[in-house]
């Protein structure tokens, strides 16, 4: 089944201790992203790449790493999270990062993060 | 930065009547996207609209775009109770490689 999983689905933590989200996808996409989900602020993008060692930032990437050593796996790194750093993450891969098919993003299930 | 601005915020219906819900946007496009999320899940892709065409039909879903005003509307006819989720518009900024969603409708089907 073509999908993107993430890693863990929920996650509890405390302030400054390093974490890593796992996304990995099956479809052979070259474009996975991460994005953040926060109530009234609809999904804010963190990093995305573009294809195997190339990642850019998006709109909210303070805080956060990312690496895409493999064509399959776009790890989020927190070196030291903090509390508002607490949210619903999503990541996401597509085809094309111009989406030149009809197909769009597919999207994992989401990590619940909470940072206390 | 929000791109995409979803009107209205909320909205309840009946079942079988047709819900509209608007997008605006600020900058050039190549295409905007509509996607669907259930109550906390992952979000669904639901259809794509290129910058050069200004209509779109996948079953129950009718999309348009004015890219003049740079705006979108979704239209769901015959709505169904399973329709009940946030609905998000998406566009992918002409020039740049981000995607960008708005702050999503609720809509609410009553069965």
């Amino acid at each position: 089944e073509a999908q993107v999983t993430q890693n863990p689905r929920y996650l509890i933590t405390v302030t400054g201790k390093k974490l890593t989200v796992t996304c990995s996808q099956n479809m052979n996409h070259e474009y996975m992203s991460w994005y953040r989900q926060d109530p009234g602020l609809g999904l804010r993008q963190i990093y995305y790449s573009m294809n195997v060692e190339v990642t850019d930032k998006g709109d909210v990437p303070e805080g956060y790493k990312v690496s895409r050593k493999e064509k399959r796996n776009f790890p989020l790194i927190l070196e030291s999270p903090s509390p508002n750093q607490t949210s619903l993450y999503f990541c996401a891969s597509s085809l094309f990062s111009k989406a030149a098919t009809d197909d769009g993003y597919t999207f994992g299930s989401g990590t619940r993060l909470t940072v206390v | 930065s929000q791109q995409g601005e979803e009107d209205p915020q909320a909205l309840s219906i009946q079942e079988g009547e047709n819900a509209t819900m608007n997008c605006s946007y600020k900058t050039s496009i190549n295409n905007l996207q509509w996607y669907r999320q259930n109550s906390g899940r992952g979000l669904v892709h639901l259809i794509l609209i290129r910058s050069n065409e200004r209509e779109k039909h996948s079953g129950r879903l009718r999309v348009t775009l004015d890219t003049s005003k740079k705006s979108s509307s979704l239209l769901i006819t015959a709505s169904r109770a399973a329709d009940t989720a946030s609905y998000f518009c998406a566009t992918d900024t002409s020039g740049t490689y981000k995607y960008i969603f708005g702050t999503g409708t609720r809509l609410k089907v009553l069965a």
